[in-house]
């Protein structure tokens, strides 16, 4: 299995740019989150889904950031406008079940300027 | 609040020392414990987990972990580490009346000396 794949890498944009975020969780999982990693904040959940819906959006720091998953091998983080303080690096992880291992994506690194 | 917290943030210890990296959390039902490692520009992977049973519970590359279930204490250890342990350490708790949320803790950075 690739494991959770996420695109881009990296992304370097203007503030009040849109950014879209991609992650395609590992076959078979249903579960997928998103979460925010940050030198002050360290890693947050910011939204998770089961069986595609949307279960926990309260890690959503606010209106700019949205999250779709249109089916179950893919999902978007997508934040429109961009600001500075959105720079973070994105992660995305996808679980078999609700208690059990989540397998993290590598990660998008954000900055934006 | 529900909070995980890791009380060093930076360790530094020479190869072949030991390690024990503290984790207490604030939830009073039951949970299910992890501890992940991020090695330098890569992504979070397992080290253990810890669901019920036996307290002390067996990782990777020789680590290991014990639930103190009065203490509300998931701490790390590793009897001597090496230099390919330098890494961050994260600690995370996932309330079983939550489905999958894991609550993560700040984060331990581990450096090890050669």
């Amino acid at each position: 299995d690739a494991g959770v794949i996420q695109s881009p890498r990296h992304e370097v944009t203007e503030m009040g740019q849109e950014v879209t975020l991609r992650c395609k969780p590992i076959s078979g999982h249903d579960y997928l989150f998103w979460y925010r990693q940050t030198m002050m904040r360290g890693l947050e959940l910011l939204i998770y889904f089961n069986n595609n819906v949307p279960i926990d959006d309260s890690g959503m720091p606010e209106d700019r950031f949205s999250a779709k998953m249109p089916n179950a091998s893919f999902s978007t983080l997508k934040i429109q406008p961009s600001e500075p303080r959105d720079s973070a690096v994105y992660f995305c992880a996808s679980m078999r079940g609700a208690y059990n291992e989540q397998f993290f994506g590598p990660g998008t690194r954000l900055t934006v300027l | 609040a529900q909070s995980v917290s890791q009380h060093n943030h930076h360790v530094i210890l020479s190869e072949a020392a030991s390690l024990e990296l503290g984790c207490n959390y604030s939830y009073g039902g039951t949970v299910n414990l992890f501890w992940y490692v991020q090695y330098p520009g890569q992504h979070l992977q397992l080290l253990l987990k810890y669901f019920s049973g036996d307290p002390l519970v067996k990782g990777i590359k020789g680590f290991e972990a014990e639930f103190i279930k009065s203490k509300f204490s998931f701490n790390l250890r590793k009897p001597s580490v090496q230099w390919s342990d330098t890494a961050e350490y994260f600690c995370a708790v996932n309330p079983i009346n939550q489905g999958g949320k894991l609550i993560f803790g700040q984060g331990t950075e581990l450096s090890v000396k050669p």
